[in-house]
């Protein structure tokens, strides 16, 4: 079974600096999506950003971006120009296509971001 | 508004007592999921359906029922619930997994005593 490992429970970054969150995951499949979920203390779960495995370029949006290293199997997220608003729990996650849409998550970063 | 929505939002309930979550999706999509998440456990897949009438069981499953009646509906259902039920509950829906994106309720705090 896939699972989905970030090491890091807390992690904490000053209002303009750029901060880097860690995921890791295991699998034998070479075709799979693996994203990068925000959750704000309003529990919604917003979708930050995707990276499908099969595109060696790594997935950007805006402040958010991806360092994708498929032979370590590791997905880091790194927020540049952190602000308040950024300060949420994130999720990593992976789906296997064909699995009916399951998505396996980690267990979550919190991001304080201080002033 | 393509919106996944889920009531009620908070609920309190007693050991024992049948309870329903409801969950619709306005965007007709094929697959509907529902997930726990738990501190330090992150989400977890309890229930998920393919298709009208097609139901399977996630990782979590013990205590829980779904049925998936229309298309739209994807309601969980606690026959006898448990304090270790107590959890924050996440309904989602998508046209078909990581291709496509999910969309996510807004989620369901269930607190049983």
């Amino acid at each position: 079974a896939q699972t989905v490992t970030q090491s890091q429970p807390e992690m904490s970054v000053q209002e303009a600096e750029t901060v880097t969150l860690s995921c890791t995951y295991d699998t034998s499949e070479s075709d799979y999506y693996l994203f990068w979920y925000k959750q704000p203390p309003s529990r919604q779960m917003i979708l930050v950003i995707r990276q499908e495995a099969y595109k060696q370029q790594n997935a950007t949006e805006n402040r958010f971006s991806v360092n994708f290293q498929k032979a370590a199997k590791s997905f880091s997220l790194k927020i540049s120009d952190s602000q308040l608003g950024d300060a949420a729990m994130y999720f990593c996650a992976y789906n296997q296509p064909g699995t009916a849409s399951k998505l396996t998550f980690g267990t979550g970063t919190r991001l304080q971001v201080t002033l | 508004e393509a919106q996944v929505t889920q009531n009620p939002r908070y609920l309190i309930t007693v050991t024992g007592k049948k309870l329903t979550v409801t969950c619709s999706q306005n965007m007709n999509h094929e697959y509907m999921s529902w997930y726990r998440q738990d501190p330090g456990l992150g989400l977890r897949q309890i229930y998920y359906s393919m298709n009208v009438e097609v139901t399977d069981k996630g990782d979590v499953p013990e205590g829980y029922k779904v049925s998936r009646k229309e298309k739209r509906n994807f309601p969980l259902i606690l026959e006898s619930p448990s304090p270790n039920q107590t959890s924050l509950y996440f309904c989602a829906s998508s046209p078909g997994g990581g291709p496509y994106g999910y969309t996510f309720g807004s989620g369901t705090r269930l607190t049983v005593v």
